[in-house]
């Protein structure tokens, strides 16, 4: 079985850029999620899906952040314009339900803003 | 709200020695409880989890930890350290109401010495 694909990786851009992350959650899985994790810190989850629907984005700094799944599968997130303090690794997970059941991770992706 | 505080950014253990890493919660409905561990560059791996069954649960990799409700914890064992054990672990809480959102810790990073 597949796990949670992502992609970039590495991502380095300037502030006031824009930038977007995809991911692809394990086949069949309703429920994704998108987690910011600063260095050093815990993962923070910014926003999650059920299916194409949103069931939570309260953490999710609207202004500058929009996600979206909208064939219910694949997910994109972007930054636009992006800001010093969104360096993180962004962390994609999807569960096949919604709860208490495991959350699978990809590997994330690394951005660097300078 | 739900919180996780786990006391210790970093354990240092040698090999061979007993692994403690300190979880506590906080929430205000019956807890599922997660602890995930992540290895350099990589993303979070699920060790184990209590979802109101067996309050001694067991993992992967010898990994163990026991749910105790009057002192709010979840600390995670293991018996004898493995130089391959060497990575980030995160305790994290997820509420009935809020679906499988995780609420992370800070993370422990455990070091293992020859």
């Amino acid at each position: 079985e597949a796990g949670v694909a992502q992609s970039p990786r590495y991502k380095i851009i300037e502030k006031r850029q824009s930038v977007a992350f995809w991911c692809n959650p394990i086949s069949g899985h309703a429920t994704l999620y998108w987690y910011q994790q600063i260095l050093g810190q815990g993962p923070k989850l910014l926003i999650q899906f059920q299916n194409n629907g949103v069931v939570d984005d309260s953490q999710l700094p609207k202004d500058r952040f929009s996600a979206e799944r909208l064939k219910g599968v694949d997910s994109t997130l972007k930054i636009q314009p992006a800001k010093l303090e969104d360096s993180a690794v962004y962390l994609c997970a999807s569960s096949s339900e919604i709860w208490g059941t495991e959350a699978f991770f990809g590997q994330g992706t690394r951005l660097t803003v300078v | 709200a739900q919180s996780v505080t786990q006391l210790g950014s970093h354990v240092s253990v040698s090999e061979g020695a007993l692994v403690l890493l300190r979880c506590n919660y906080s929430s205000s409905v019956p807890p599922y409880l997660f602890w995930y561990v992540q290895y350099p560059n990589q993303g979070l791996q699920l060790l184990l989890k209590y979802t109101s069954a067996a309050t001694l649960v067991k993992g992967i990799n010898g990994f163990e930890a026991e749910f105790k409700k009057s002192e709010t914890s979840f600390h995670l064992t293991k018996p004898s350290a493995h130089m391959s054990d060497a990575a980030e672990y995160f305790c994290a809480v997820s509420s009935n109401n809020a679906g499988n959102m995780l609420t992370f810790g800070g993370g422990t990073r455990l070091m293992v010495k020859p």
